[in-house]
């Protein structure tokens, strides 16, 4: 069974660029959520999809979009760039939305820096 | 909507000696309570939870954390703590009728020193 993996583990932009992040899910897991984490902070709910719906947002601008595909694997993109988007975001898979069904299983996250 | 307050931000302690990291939470509704442990460079790893039951709960590596709904907190807890503890650990809720989105606390940095 293959654990949540995150790609690019690095990564560095300048103001105004787009940026894509990929996350693979946990074998069997149909639900994805993307939490950002800033420096010195806890991780802040972006948003979730399960079965390749948005499935609840957090209180971030429309400028973060996601996609989850039929394989259960999902992107983050963020356009338009600012300096506050630098982050560690991280990818959680789970087995549904419900903690009666399963728990969150995190990636290691990507790193990205705004410059 | 929920808040989680983690009131200490470092905590240093001597290497076997006992550890206590408080959280205290808001919400209107009911709700589900994690910790969670993160290493250097790492991601996020589940500690402990509690969804019902008994409001004393026992998690891996020792840990555990009791449940207080009328002081609405869920201190953690560890009565000997070993130089791999050294991280940073989280407090988080998720509604209860909400599914499985967290909102986490600011953390807790624990440096064990020896």
């Amino acid at each position: 069974e293959t654990g949540v993996t995150q790609s690019p583990t690095h990564l560095i932009k300048t103001r105004g660029q787009q940026v894509t992040l990929r996350c693979s899910s946990q074998s069997g897991h149909n639900t994805v959520s993307w939490y950002q984490q800033a420096l010195g902070q806890g991780p802040q709910f972006i948003f979730q999809y399960y079965r390749e719906e948005e499935n609840g947002r957090g209180n971030f601008p429309p400028r973060f979009s996601g996609l989850q595909f039929p394989n259960y694997s999902s992107e983050l993109n963020v356009n338009a760039l600012e300096l506050d988007d630098s982050a560690l975001y991280l990818c959680a898979s789970s087995l549904g939305t419900s903690y009666n069904t399963g728990e969150l299983f995190f990636g290691e996250g990507s790193r990205l820096t705004v410059l | 909507a929920q808040s989680v307050t983690q009131l200490d931000s470092q905590v240093p302690v001597f290497e076997e000696a006992p550890v206590e990291l408080r959280c205290n939470y808001s919400s209107s509704v009911s709700v589900y309570l994690f910790w969670y442990v993160q290493y250097p460079n790492q991601g996020l790893q589940l500690l402990l939870k509690y969804l019902s039951g008994s409001t004393l709960v026992k998690g891996i590596n020792g840990f555990e954390a009791e449940f207080n709904k009328s002081q609405t907190s869920f201190h953690l807890r560890k009565p000997s703590v070993h130089i791999s503890d050294t991280a940073e650990y989280f407090c988080a809720v998720a509604r209860a009728d909400a599914g499985n989105k967290l909102t986490f606390g600011g953390g807790t940095r624990v440096l064990v020193k020896p």
